[in-house]
């Protein structure tokens, strides 16, 4: 497609359970974020990958959430063991570069602990 | 640590009348600072970027200027719209942490009729 893709575009889960979210990006971009928002909040930076390597996993909150990404295109956040807590929108981005580069968000994955 | 604010949280204006947004940066060294706009349950659309040359930089209503000296940009919405009510988002860049940019927590911005 033309944009950034993102399933499901909501998701209950009950807490306990493992959620998979996917990110599809734009063709040919090399960089990839991952950010997560609460309601009413801010964006919140999680990970970054440039090809299939994270240079940045900075932002994760817990070992309960990892992030891959294969063949430089789509990336799959996992959230193990879901939380509460962890009911917010999460995004992810593409860019044709790194950080200097305009990020293409799709539309989020909107994850509903209950 | 790199900073963004923006003022004001929210913001109220009628259809028709212009409004100014405000960020704060303390990110350095600076690469560049770009404006977002985020509908309701949507992802955020880049309106604008600027660069450390540029003073100002235009998309159709919206205005945004940078003074890098002051590590100050202002989004100046021009002759609003029921569709401008959205929340805007400003973002730096650091030229020395490739991968990551600094989010403002953004202005609500409503245009009521």
């Amino acid at each position: 497609g033309a944009g950034v893709s993102q399933s499901p575009s909501n998701k209950v889960t009950e807490k306990g359970k493992d959620v998979e979210l996917r990110c599809d990006p734009i063709s040919g971009h090399t960089a990839l974020y991952w950010y997560r928002q609460s309601l009413g909040q801010g964006l919140e930076f999680l990970i970054y990958f440039q090809g299939n390597s994270a240079p940045d996993k900075s932002g994760l909150p817990s070992d309960r959430f990892s992030a891959e990404r294969t063949g430089g295109s789509v990336s799959t956040l996992t959230i193990q063991r879901t939380q509460q807590e962890d009911s917010a929108v999460y995004l992810c981005a593409s860019s044709p570069s790194g950080a200097a580069g305009e990020l293409f968000f799709g539309e989020g994955s909107r994850l509903t602990v209950l | 640590k790199n900073q963004v604010e923006q003022s004001p949280q929210s913001l109220i204006i009628l259809e028709g009348k212009n409004c100014t947004l405000q960020c704060n940066y303390t990110v350095s060294p600076f690469s560049n600072l770009r404006w977002y706009k985020q509908d309701t349950g949507r992802g955020p659309v880049s309106l604008t970027i600027m660069t450390f040359s540029e003073n100002t930089k235009s998309n159709g209503r919206y205005t945004a200027t940078l003074d890098a000296d002051t590590k100050q940009s202002s989004l100046h919405i021009t002759a609003s719209q029921l569709s401008d009510s959205a929340s805007y988002i400003c973002v730096v860049s650091d030229r020395s942490n490739a991968g990551k940019s600094t989010f403002g927590d953004g202005t609500t911005l409503t245009v009521k009729p």
